[in-house]
């Protein structure tokens, strides 16, 4: 599982876009970039994901350069409501050897008004 | 479609004591994950049960245990209960053995060891 570094935290004003970056250097060719939503005393939910250029849903753009070794989350006018944990996750593979949806410690972003 | 469901939503327990959470994933999903979230802090893997077998568990004591049931539904044992056991714990179900698929969450069981 590609390991990935993400900033601890992250501070912001209401309406303003926000990136955030995560490095994962040793990126299998079949991994996919995921990026999981985490409020306080919930569970993660899915934002995103992506395997390379651009991907963007209702809520979030994910950017992936061509050498595919960091990735860009993209918040568009960031609310309040935003304020929460943000996990980058990479080759979220399951196999025989027990590839797990493993974790890191997440980018906390604090949205103020 | 109902989603991952967690029980019970809070749980009090005295230190020594053992604590069962339960876990039921969503219909058609035969993975579970368990993980512990402290306070303030990151989800620390538990473990991963497939297909009624536990696959991996993480840099957790014996004392965390746990099984999944024919149903695929799981349940994690926390026995002899320590007080830095309080934590949220989550549970997550993917479907079998996909590559690249998203995990849903359940709300989570939040324990307290007094």
């Amino acid at each position: 599982l590609a390991k990935t570094t993400q900033p601890i935290s992250m501070d912001s004003y209401e309406g303003q876009e926000v990136n955030i970056t995560c490095s994962h250097n040793n990126i299998a060719t079949n991994d996919y970039i995921t990026w999981y939503q985490q409020f306080p005393s919930q569970g993660p939910r899915f934002i995103i994901q992506g395997y390379k250029t651009k991907v963007t849903n209702e809520v979030a753009s994910l950017f992936i350069p061509a050498d595919r070794k960091s990735s860009t989350l993209s918040l568009p006018r960031v609310s309040l409501s935003d304020t929460a944990v943000y996990y980058c996750l990479v080759g979220a593979r399951v196999d025989n050897y027990g590839q797990n949806f493993v974790f890191g410690p997440g980018t906390r972003l604090s949205v103020l008004p | 479609e109902a989603g991952v469901t967690q029980s019970p939503t809070h749980l009090i327990k005295t230190r020594g004591q053992q604590a069962t959470l339960r876990c039921s994933p969503i219909s058609g999903h035969t993975s579970v994950y368990w993980y512990q979230q402290a306070l303030g802090l990151g989800l620390q893997f538990l473990l991963w049960y497939d297909e009624g077998e536990e696959r991996n568990r993480g840099n957790f004591p014996p004392r965390f245990s746990g099984r999944q049931f024919p149903n695929y539904s799981s349940e994690l044992n926390v026995n002899a209960l320590e007080l830095e056991d309080s934590a949220l714990y989550l549970c997550a179900s993917i479907p079998a053995r996909q590559t690249n698929t998203e995990a849903f969450f359940g709300q989570g069981t939040r324990l307290t060891v007094v």
